[in-house]
């Protein structure tokens, strides 16, 4: 099956810095998309994003679906920030998603 | 838009009990739902594909005599865990799709004693 990791696996940041997390898949996909999980466990929708630039205030990301890749940047971070991200790709038609290995992301005061 | 619900939130039972955890679809019909299951420090592993009016679809090394899900509505999908176990103590999150995209309810953590 696909792979999908994602890196680095742990980010530590200075509140107001700027980070940039990547994904990376081993075959084509259909789609992907970005999530937070919050401490709590719960994901949250970030991006869906096939291909090209979207932005969402302090958020945006970018997916260059020919070289099998998408970036995810972070600017001006906040402690609300922290979390784990992850990538996720759709396969199998367009209906399944895999989960990349995830970024552990902790921004402290 | 795009809300979905899960309960329990969290539950706490006794080995070889069964559990059951509701996924609702609070804004939107979903057809599809999907059942993930996530341990300590992992990432999201996909357990089966819950579509509405049909046998779900398990993915590979997943006991479905374990893990019944019905898709009664086009709001809501289940997951029974029978004859529960330690070993199948994990969060178990589901999705629903909309249109193309996938929303995702705020996991249930099951802990068996």
């Amino acid at each position: 099956g696909i792979q999908v990791e994602q890196s680095p696996p742990d980010l530590i940041l200075q509140e107001g810095a700027n980070s940039t997390l990547r994904c990376n898949f081993s075959d084509s996909v259909n789609n992907l998309q970005w999530f937070h999980q919050n401490p709590w466990g719960q994901l949250i929708n970030l991006f869906y994003i096939p291909s090209g630039t979207k932005q969402n205030g302090r958020l945006s990301a970018t997916t260059v679906a020919t070289e099998r890749y998408s970036l995810l940047y972070i600017s001006s971070s906040q402690t609300t920030d922290s979390g784990v991200y992850f990538c996720a790709v759709y396969t199998g038609g367009g209906n399944k998603l895999t989960f990349g290995t995830g970024t552990q992301l902790k921004v402290e005061l | 838009g795009a809300v979905v619900s899960q309960h329990p939130s969290w539950v706490i039972c006794k080995s070889g009990t069964s559990v059951k955890i509701e996924c609702r679809s609070l804004d939107f019909q979903a057809t599809t739902m999907f059942w993930y299951r996530q341990f300590p420090k992992q990432s999201l592993m996909l357990m089966a594909t819950s579509n509405e009016g049909s046998k779900a679809t398990y993915e590979q090394g997943v006991e479905k005599d374990k893990f019944l899900i019905n898709h009664a509505s086009l709001t809501l999908s289940t997951l029974t865990v029978t004859s529960a176990h330690p070993e199948d103590s994990s969060f178990y999150i589901c999705s629903a799709r909309r249109l193309s995209e996938q929303f995702f309810g705020p996991g249930t953590r099951l802990t068996v004693l």
